[in-house]
């Protein structure tokens, strides 16, 4: 299976920073990664697809990168509502795999 | 509206059986593949099993192989999760998720399984 490891497992920034998430898998997956926000008492939320691709209402300031190997989530300027915890997901080979999150907490 | 909806979930002992239903609207059924994705309380995405549209390609998880079974009514824009065999570490909030050739792009809200005596 595609390991997926995600840091650093909690990021404690102030609004109006930038936020860096990493996604690192253990073979390569090419571009086929996702990134995913959760929040508290909700499902997942699409973020970003093919790794770099934001997704539909999805804010300019998220934007991924990387393939291969290594992925990053960016986002440029915090807001207070971008708390919660992202994972990646890889879709490059079965089984699907996600990654163990990063939560992100607004100072 | 694009949305699903999940129902079903309930408490069952550990050897027994439940059937999800997750029901689609607001887009073409058929025209997607879909997935049952787990989260177990506390702890992260697990991905349980996925069905291609016609239903040609199914795989799942090595944890519910031959326990697990999904399937779908496209006339009826539903797919099931047919759960068997339970056992306490089954238990998690279960979504459905379509997908694109891309990612998971609609998820639903969840449906609760407890497994214990």
């Amino acid at each position: 299976d595609i390991v997926l490891t995600q840091s650093p497992a909690t990021l404690s920034l102030s609004p109006g920073e930038r936020a860096t998430l990493s996604c690192r898998a253990s073979q390569d997956i090419t571009s086929y990664l996702s990134w995913y926000r959760q929040k508290p008492g909700q499902a997942p939320r699409l973020l970003i697809s093919d790794a770099s691709n934001r997704a539909t209402g999805v804010p300019a300031r998220f934007s991924g990168s990387g393939s291969g190997t290594d992925f990053t989530l960016t986002i440029s300027s915090l807001e207070p509502e971008d708390f919660g915890v992202y994972y990646c997901q890889q879709r490059s080979a079965w089984p699907i795999t996600f990654g163990q999150g990063t939560r992100l907490e607004i100072k | 509206e694009i949305k699903v909806v999940e129902s079903g979930g309930g408490l069952v002992k550990p050897g027994g059986s439940l059937r999800l239903s997750c029901a689609g609207s607001g887009f073409d059924f058929s025209g997607f593949s879909m997935n049952w994705v787990r989260q177990a309380p506390g702890k992260g995405l697990e991905w349980v099993s996925s069905i291609s549209r016609s239903s040609s390609y199914i795989n799942y998880a090595d944890s519910v192989r031959g326990r697990f079974t999904i399937f779908r009514d496209n006339a009826k824009s539903s797919l099931y999760l047919q759960m068997d065999s339970l056992r306490a570490e089954d238990s998690a909030l279960y979504y459905c998720a379509r997908s694109t050739s891309s990612a998971f792009d609609c998820w639903g809200q969840g449906t609760l399984v407890i497994v214990s005596s």
